[in-house]
């Protein structure tokens, strides 16, 4: 079965940097790419970002571009979401979720499993 | 890139039919057949309900249906249960390997 376990609650000051991790497991890590999905209380979906486990590379949304950084550790098949200079409003759930890259090299682009979530909380 | 366009709230009673909209522009819904749709329960993580505008993934219920008219997409229940009463978010491809959400719909079954 597979799996995204993510990491524990945090409770950060704002300005401060937090790192959240994503373990895949029960499949090849390398066969999906893994997106980063925001969700502040009671609001919608924001997508962050991803990153390709293949080659590292990872893509953002303009909202988060300078401020969040995406890996992936092939060797302990983990994503990693790291957001800097917290601010009050980053208080949310980030979800990490995969989307399969077939074999032709071509991309699923919808998230077909979804990790448990971790909760950021921004508190001074 | 402001969210693809959602209605707030849907309500309908059991064994009605019920449709959600997403309304996109030609630059994420109107250029790609790449729209799906999610489910989630408060407390609970989103769950993959359609994907590539019409695709029902192996488990999920056939009352779920979905289709695409230009920049709109569409989310139809039939036949609904209280189960069925969540948050709907529509989602699309939007180009330069980048996705954006919908605002989300809030479904109740009265």
């Amino acid at each position: 079965e597979v799996q995204l376990v993510q990491s524990g609650a945090e409770v950060k000051k704002p300005g401060v940097t937090v790192k959240i991790s994503c373990k895949v497991s029960g499949s090849t890590f390398t066969d999906d790419y893994i997106h980063w999905i925001q969700q502040a209380p009671g609001k919608g979906l924001e997508w962050m970002g991803l990153v390709d486990p293949e080659d590292g590379e990872a893509i953002y949304a303009a909202k988060f571009q300078g401020r969040v950084t995406m890996t992936a550790d092939t060797s302990t098949d983990t994503a990693y979401m790291e957001l800097t200079n917290l601010r009050y409003e980053d208080t949310a759930v980030y979800y990490c979720a995969t989307a399969e890259v077939y074999s032709g090299g071509s991309v699923a682009w919808y998230l077909d499993l979804w990790g448990r979530g971790t909760l950021v909380s921004v508190s001074s | 890139q402001p969210a693809l366009t959602q209605p707030a709230s849907v309500t309908g009673s059991p064994g009605q039919s019920i449709t959600i909209s997403c309304t996109g522009t030609t630059s994420d819904v109107g250029s790609y057949n790449l729209v799906s749709w999610y489910q989630q329960h408060p407390g609970k993580a989103p769950k993959l309900m359609i994907y590539e505008v019409n695709k029902r993934p192996s488990g999920v219920s056939y009352r779920f249906s979905a289709s695409k008219s230009g920049n709109t997409a569409s989310l139809t229940i039939s036949g609904l249960q209280a189960e069925d009463e969540g948050d709907y978010y529509c989602c699309s491809y939007a180009g330069s390997s980048t996705v954006i959400f919908g605002g989300g719909t809030k479904l109740t079954v009265l």
